[in-house]
């Protein structure tokens, strides 16, 4: 059984502050790939990242990281100096036969 | 343009009415998706299309019928539902069933 899990479900930060998204996931799946998408208040769900099951190597793209560490099963997202524009919710997902999603964390920045 | 079309955006309808929900990509992606956003629910998987076959149908009432007619188009027929089948009906495609998925804008469904 696949299963996501954010604990997480609402996050209010100022803005410039960083934080971090929390997601752990379970699967008994070797293979298997984790998201991150962000659902701004249009309701679209935008596609962030995606990581296999294979590559633990962290990311960072401009203000986005993410760390990826098997021995936790953790998937965590953090964003460096947020904006008000990164207002939303956010959901990481695991696909080992079929995407599924976590919960979602909403995450208000406040000017 | 987001390469995954839904309409309408928004739909109201008794639960006498049958409407359907279309929707439409342009990625060339080989698998389709519906998935139901409630309020205070997580997204709910409802069913997957690879290569125009279901492949899953995640124990959805059969007031829900989805079709698929090509890779490119699916559709969600409705009829008889109830008040609270209301939510979010996104749609969402992949090239492969395990990769990411891209997502309609969603209809925002009422049942009156």
């Amino acid at each position: 059984a696949q299963k996501v899990t954010q604990a997480q479900t609402e996050i209010s930060v100022v803005e410039k502050e960083d934080v971090t998204l929390d997601c752990v996931y379970e699967t008994r799946d070797t293979t298997y790939y984790l998201f991150w998408y962000k659902q701004p208040p249009s309701g679209e769900l935008v596609f962030l990242i995606r990581r296999n099951s294979f590559d633990e190597q962290n990311e960072i793209s401009g203000r986005y990281s993410w760390n990826f560490q098997k021995s936790t099963s953790s998937f965590n997202f953090t964003i460096t100096a947020s904006q008000v524009v990164d207002s939303a919710v956010y959901f990481c997902a695991l696909s080992a036969d079929k995407l599924i999603f976590g919960t979602g964390t909403r995450l208000q920045v406040f000017p | 343009e987001t390469g995954v079309t839904q309409t309408p955006r928004h739909l109201v309808m008794g639960m006498t009415n049958k409407k359907s929900l279309k929707c439409e990509q342009h990625l060339g992606h080989n698998a389709m998706y519906w998935y139901k956003q409630s309020a205070k629910k997580p997204l709910e998987l409802m069913f997957v299309y690879n290569f125009k076959e279901q492949t899953e149908n995640n124990s959805v009432p059969s007031r829900f019928s989805p079709e698929c007619p090509n890779s490119s188009h699916l559709f969600l027929h409705l009829h008889t539902l109830q008040p609270e089948d209301s939510a979010l009906y996104l749609c969402a495609s992949s090239q492969a069933v395990e990769g990411e998925a891209f997502f309609g804008q969603g209809t925002r469904l009422t049942v009156v």
